[in-house]
């Protein structure tokens, strides 16, 4: 069975600029999450989404935003880029069922230099 | 307020000896808690897990102890092998949620 994906790997923006990162969920899970990491605020979480519904959110300002599809694919995009923004973006997926203890597997991530 | 703690930033050991890895929480709703291997660049990779009905879990040559009423959890490797280096990640989650919260991370080096 095929893992998280992420796409693209590795992007390059300025300052003001607007990016979106892609996440595929291995096939049957149906919530995804996103987390940030850098090197001063480690692993963050940013949100999750189930169902085409974000169901939980980090404490993230308004410009990081995110969607779900009826295939379970999740994008996150990031309005007016700030240095800081600079970070490995993380996804996970799951079940998402809540009835049991469910394991997040996370992608590769996505490398975001902003410049 | 950081409520999942690793306050080793690293570990160095001998290939064939125990590694332990240790983590503290302070959120009592926490009762689900994991440990990831991440190598830099690299989304983390799940190793084990632990439920709070459990104390010990184990998986060949990880378990992972938890002690409740310490809000102490560790990961033991026996024996250690030089490919186990990499950053260990203790995370934990409360069954309500679905975000897990994560500690600063280790880094682990197993000497040859």
């Amino acid at each position: 069975k095929a893992g998280v994906t992420q796409t693209p790997r590795y992007l390059i923006k300025t300052r003001g600029q607007q990016v979106t990162l892609s996440c595929s969920p291995i096939s049957g899970h149906r919530s995804v999450s996103w987390y940030q990491q850098t090197p001063g605020q480690g692993l963050q979480f940013l949100f999750e989404y189930f169902s085409e519904t974000q169901r939980n959110k980090g404490n993230f300002p308004g410009r990081f935003s995110g969607r779900q599809f009826s295939n379970s694919r999740s994008e996150m995009n990031v309005s007016t880029l700030e240095l800081g923004d600079s970070a490995l973006y993380l996804c996970a997926s799951t079940l998402g069922t809540k009835l049991l203890y469910e394991t997040q597997y996370f992608g590769p991530g996505t490398r975001l230099l902003v410049l | 307020d950081q409520q999942v703690k690793q306050n080793s930033p690293s570990l160095s050991v001998q290939e064939g000896r125990i590694s332990i890895l240790n983590c503290d929480y302070t959120n009592s709703m926490f009762d689900y808690f994991l440990w990831y291997k991440k190598y830099p660049a690299e989304g983390p990779t799940f190793l084990i897990s632990i439920s709070s009905i459990k104390d010990k879990n184990e998986d060949g040559r990880f378990t992972v102890f938890l002690n409740k009423s310490a809000k102490h959890l560790s990961l033991h490797i026996v024996p250690s092998q030089p490919g186990d280096s990499a950053v260990y990640f203790c995370a934990a989650e409360e069954t309500s949620g679905s975000r897990l919260t994560f500690g600063e991370g280790t880094q682990l080096t197993v000497n040859p």
